[in-house]
């Protein structure tokens, strides 16, 4: 499959449940993204991974752990979450960090909802 | 502060008027724009970027450092238009607008 798939397209959970989120992208990229998108906000930036490494964090509470094990799949680890963090969660790549061309790629993304 | 700042959520038009879709930049640098669409039930996915100087889909968007703006643009608006825009600023990460709700009637 091509492009970015993420799993699983939809997700409830308690506050107290530990669960994660999975990307993969099939495009050869070096960077990937976690966005948050809200009702009635913009698309917040969370997370950046380039080459594996984190290099950005945008201020995210501890309950959201990212990993990226290869340039290929970023997970997003979930615990002890509040019912405000309920939102689409947007994985996306790019060839590279900030993207020279500023063209992302995005998946569909994870309807979270915490109950 | 880098900010992008579209200010009307929605915008609703009778197929073959003219669209214009309002952005609004704050950046200290050189800025590099981009206009991204979802249509309904697919992904965010990039319509056109400043530097390029493209039309896609009819739509044009020109940058006005004066003014700061970045206005999506397109002079016959098609019902399969609509969808939602967002406007993105490039820095070392892309900053989103709030978007813009295009509806545009039969």
């Amino acid at each position: 499959e091509t492009g970015v798939t993420q799993t699983p397209r939809h997700l409830v959970m308690g506050m107290t449940n530990k669960k994660s989120l999975k990307c993969e992208q099939h495009l050869g990229h070096n960077a990937m993204y976690w966005y948050k998108q809200s009702a009635k906000k913009p698309l917040e930036l969370m997370f950046v991974y380039n080459f594996k490494e984190q290099t950005e964090n945008n201020s995210v509470p501890s309950r959201f752990s990212p990993e990226c094990p290869n340039s290929s799949h970023l997970f997003l680890h979930l615990h002890t979450l509040q019912p405000e963090d309920s939102a689409l969660y947007l994985c996306a790549s790019s060839q590279d960090v900030g993207g020279r061309t500023g063209e992302l790629f995005f998946g569909e993304g994870s309807r979270l909802t915490v109950l | 502060a880098q900010r992008v700042t579209q200010p009307e959520k929605l915008l609703s038009v009778f197929k073959g008027a003219p669209v214009e879709l309002k952005c609004n930049y704050s950046y200290s640098g050189s800025p590099e724009l981009f206009w991204y669409v979802q249509y309904s039930r697919q992904r965010l996915q990039l319509l056109l970027r400043h530097i390029s100087r493209e039309s896609i889909k009819g739509f044009t968007a020109d940058l006005n450092k004066g003014e700061t703006s970045f206005h999506l643009k397109k002079p016959f608006a098609q019902e399969e238009d609509s969808a939602m825009y967002y406007c993105a600023l490039n820095t070392d990460k892309l900053i989103f607008g709030t978007g813009t709700r295009l509806q545009v009637f039969p």
